[in-house]
């Protein structure tokens, strides 16, 4: 059971560099998320989907891009990379939209 | 806006003995889900429990239990019989029902003493 995994765990960017933090969920779910997590903080929406062709903004999404081509896979892609996006990035995905299961994480520094 | 409040940035238990955490919300909508979301150290957000609005009966899942009050929009985590495993960040989260997003709180602190 794989569940949602995502790549890289960790990651050290310099500024302005771009990056793509890959998700992917083997659970035939149809809504797919991006969350990141400040220090002290809970998780804040960056961006989700529906369904495989539908995107839409989450609470933070400037800085960021994301692409649903299929129903496995939600990436995330960081454009101009800047200090304030150090966090910790954590994808999911729910069938009903209603209970949301987690990926492990990814720690990203911009440096 | 929707809010979600933890007001007890920590909290302590000792192993075996039982321990709340608080959670209050600030919602209008009548349609909504609330959740509590472990995060050990490893930082992977783990589902305790989950409680549909609609449903009077608090959820119970093994060890965990909520009280969820409606009307006074709080919705508490009861942990029973604390074991070490137990100690983690715990977080409160919101979705209404027609939503796509989960609204946390900042999360409690819980430490087990052996």
């Amino acid at each position: 059971n794989a569940g949602v995994t995502q790549t890289p765990k960790f990651r050290i960017l310099k500024i302005g560099q771009s990056m793509t933090l890959q998700c992917t969920q083997d659970m035939n779910h149809n809504y797919m998320y991006w969350y990141r997590q400040d220090p002290g903080m809970g998780l804040k929406l960056i961006y989700y989907s529906v369904g495989a062709g539908i995107t839409d903004k989450g609470e933070v999404p400037n800085g960021y891009n994301v692409s649903r081509s299929t129903t496995e896979d939600f990436p995330l892609r960081l454009e101009l990379a800047a200090p304030s996006q150090t966090s910790v990035y954590f994808c999911a995905s729910s069938v009903t939209g209603n209970t949301i299961y987690f990926g492990e994480g990814s720690w990203l520094t911009v440096v | 806006a929707q809010t979600v409040t933890q007001s007890q940035p920590e909290m302590s238990v000792q192993e075996a003995e039982t321990v709340t955490l608080s959670c209050t919300y600030d919602t209008s909508e009548s349609d909504y889900y609330l959740f509590w979301y472990k995060q050990p150290p490893s930082r992977q957000m783990i589902l305790v429990i989950r409680q549909e609005a609609y449903k009077q009966q608090n959820a119970t899942e093994n060890r965990f239990s909520v009280n969820f009050q409606k009307a006074a929009k709080s919705f508490s985590l009861k942990i029973s019989d604390s074991q070490l495993g137990d100690a983690a960040m715990y977080f409160c989260a919101y979705k209404p029902g027609g939503s796509e997003k989960l609204v946390f709180g900042k999360g409690t602190k819980l430490t087990v003493n052996p």
